[in-house]
């Protein structure tokens, strides 16, 4: 079943400006992830925070995790045009039958206007 | 990171006939293949957990008489769908693993898009 909840579920904004996107789930984690899907074509990796790491940078993201409140933050500065694309976080949870699976997120549709 | 190749990208059938979709790990040991399923505007739910040398695993929902999957090497997982109908379209990827990377990002293949007329 699905368990991660992001919003908000659409998100329009102009170049220049920042998007940030929200993950709540349910359960205990080894790792979060946070993926790319442009319109009908697959999965790109953006970034991976474990759970015992609060925050992380990549290029123009930064993501948070904060496991106490089951939920983490995609940040992405300066958005550009092509990051048009809808955004999921995935949650990894290393234990009982679950072993490795990712469990993903609603995910954000996030537009951003020339 | 690692390569999985995941064939064919797109695929039209029949209602009634059968569909096999390739899912391969070019350079690393996949000791278990993850497949997922995507409807249109909705998010990726797996479907069926597979580990080399044994039966997969499926997620409550899915029918295993309908969703074959056979993973019978460490590089290979095939997902078949069979006896397909128009409800059956939809994105279907992959992802392989072992024990060693299940802390580590996910290695997805580029998705199969099957539709079914």
């Amino acid at each position: 079943s699905q368990q991660g909840e992001e919003d908000p579920q659409a998100l329009s904004i102009q170049e220049g400006e920042n998007a940030t996107m929200n993950c709540s789930y349910k359960t205990s984690i080894n790792n979060l992830q946070w993926y790319r899907q442009n319109s009908g074509r697959g999965l790109v990796h953006l970034i991976l925070i474990r759970s015992n790491e609060r925050e992380k940078h990549s290029g123009r993201l930064r993501v948070t995790l904060d496991t106490s409140k089951k939920s983490s933050s995609l940040l992405i500065t300066a958005s550009r045009a092509a990051d048009t694309a809808s955004y999921f976080c995935a949650t990894v949870y290393l234990g009982g039958t679950s072993y490795g699976k990712l469990t993903f997120g609603q995910g954000t549709i996030l537009t951003v206007h020339p | 990171g690692a390569v999985v190749s995941q064939h064919p990208s797109w695929v039209i059938c029949k209602s009634g006939t059968s569909v096999k979709i390739e899912c391969r790990s070019l350079d690393f040991q996949a000791t278990t293949m993850f497949w997922y399923r995507q409807f249109p505007k909705q998010s990726l739910m797996l479907m069926a957990t597979s580990n080399e040398g044994s039966k997969a695993t499926y997620e409550q929902g899915v029918e295993k008489d309908k969703f074959l999957i056979n993973h019978a090497s460490l590089t290979l997982s095939t997902l078949t769908v069979t006896s397909a109908h128009p409800e059956d379209s939809s994105f279907y990827i992959c992802s392989a693993g072992n024990p060693g990377r299940m802390n580590t990002e996910a290695f997805f293949g580029q998705g199969t898009r099957l539709t079914v007329v």
